[in-house]
């Protein structure tokens, strides 16, 4: 079946630091790829996606690249922000899930200023 | 207003009562979800339905049930709430759309408390 693996938290960065969240993931068929971002009391929202090898997704500073030979959607901003605080998820959709979203467990982020 | 509304957003319940959640939305999508979210285990699909007439068991169904009303509507409910049923539970939708390129809009969650 269809699995993410994305990397413990909590993450605690300066602001301005550089931010990795790894992400690797387990599926049939050619997976689309997503990264989710909830924000204190509010609901998940997208944050950038990726449907193909080799695609980048990217928002708000943030990128990420669909590696197919490593099986990865690494997170990454060059220079985080006091606003960019949140749970991040990543997750999968494979058609043979019918299209329903895997999410990894999510990662903490907090930036300090 | 909100694309997707949940009601109520908190709840606090005894065990053994009946719990209704309602999640509406102005999308038009026709695909509806409710995942739960517990800390350190992320969200877990609990039902969704791909129409009005098209309702699935997700991973962890047991203890709940649901109702789609109508396209905009689907409901969750928990016959008999439990301890463990303590969560934060979100309803979404998504666009039929192009497979591989489905992206689901969250409300903004449900928290329940069962005492």
């Amino acid at each position: 079946g269809n699995s993410v693996t994305q990397m413990e938290g909590p993450v605690t960065l300066s602001e301005e630091a550089f931010l990795t969240i790894n992400c690797t993931y387990t599926a049939t068929g050619y997976p689309s790829l997503f990264w989710y971002v909830q924000y204190p009391g509010e609901g998940l929202q997208l944050l950038l996606k990726a449907t193909k090898a080799d695609d980048k997704g990217s928002n708000k500073g943030f990128e990420a690249t669909y590696r197919k030979e490593t099986t990865s959607f690494h997170l990454e901003k060059g220079s985080v922000q006091v606003s960019d605080s949140a749970v991040y998820f990543c997750a999968l959709i494979s058609g043979g899930s019918n299209y329903k979203l895997t999410f990894g467990k999510g990662t903490l982020l907090t930036v300090n200023p | 207003d909100a694309d997707v509304t949940q009601t109520p957003r908190n709840r606090i319940t005894k065990t053994g009562k009946r719990i209704m959640l309602e999640c509406s939305q102005t999308k038009g999508h026709d695909r509806m979800y409710w995942y739960r979210q517990d800390p350190g285990l992320g969200l877990r699909l609990i039902y969704y339905s791909f129409d009005v007439k098209d309702i699935n068991k997700g991973e962890i169904s047991d203890g709940y049930s649901v109702s789609r009303q109508a396209q905009a509507k689907f409901s969750l409910s928990l016959e008999s709430a439990i301890p463990n049923q303590t969560a934060l539970y979100f309803c979404a939708t998504s666009d039929a759309g192009q497979p591989g390129a489905n992206v689901l809009t969250f409300g903004a969650g449900s928290r329940l408390t069962v005492l």
